[in-house]
């Protein structure tokens, strides 16, 4: 029930295209779901991040769509750049600390 | 120095040795946490620590022995490691809210441990 399960695990898009990544989770009681974005040798970093009270959050090119009766998760990249090309990776939560991540995702988009 | 730091940032030791992770925030934060990233596998939280207070330990074995001297400093103490041991380890920091409330967490760049 901790589980948050992510697909795909690569990802390669053309330049100014979608990227689409999902996630999937059980337990019904987590209330908050970031995205974290890893580069090479760095930490994760958040991307963006919703509460279940929304159905969808945008900043910029980067949108997450949340379905809670499905219990599914995604962001999408729009306008896909080369410089997005990293590791994605889901999380959910019961508050903000405890943290369960999903498996990540590598992105390669190419020019 | 900014943000989350992490020394040292490569790390090899044997199954015998004892060494130690050290992290450090510079952000002002009250809550730090100990992760584990293992290849093809969810990053896994490991600890945390609340005001200097441990406050989550993810069923970590002993041979992982965290310490939290003061609100900006975290370290990791490891002794008689195994191999499978050998992953990223990342340090992050946050601002607990309290009653489980905390804005985002930021993450050092790690250390790369391998055990042989």
């Amino acid at each position: 029930q901790q589980q948050v399960k992510q697909s795909p695990q690569s990802l390669i898009v053309q330049k100014g295209g979608i990227s689409i990544i999902n996630c999937a989770y059980e337990n019904t009681a987590f209330d908050y779901f970031p995205w974290y974005q890893q580069f090479p040798g760095k930490g994760p970093a958040l991307l963006i991040a919703i509460r279940p009270d929304v159905s969808e959050k945008k900043e910029g090119r980067f949108t997450i769509s949340f379905n809670k009766s499905a219990k599914q998760f995604s962001l999408h990249i729009m306008d896909s750049q080369p410089g997005d090309s990293a590791t994605y990776f889901c999380a959910a939560s019961k508050g903000f600390q405890k943290l369960v991540f999903g498996t990540g995702t590598r992105l390669l988009v190419s020019p | 120095e900014t943000g989350v730091t992490q020394t040292p940032r490569h790390l090899v030791m044997g199954m015998t040795n004892k060494k130690s992770l050290k992290c450090e925030q510079h952000l002002g934060h009250n809550a730090m946490y100990w992760y584990k990233q293992s290849a093809k596998k969810p990053l896994e939280l490991m600890f945390v620590y609340n005001f200097k207070e441990q406050t989550e330990n993810n069923s970590v074995p002993s041979r992982f022995s965290p310490e939290c001297p003061n609100s900006s400093h975290l370290f990791l103490h490891l002794h008689t490691l195994q191999p499978e041991d050998s992953a990223l380890y990342l340090c992050a920091s946050s601002q607990d809210l309290g009653q489980g409330g905390a804005y985002e967490q930021y993450f050092g760049p790690g250390t790369r441990l391998t055990v042989t």
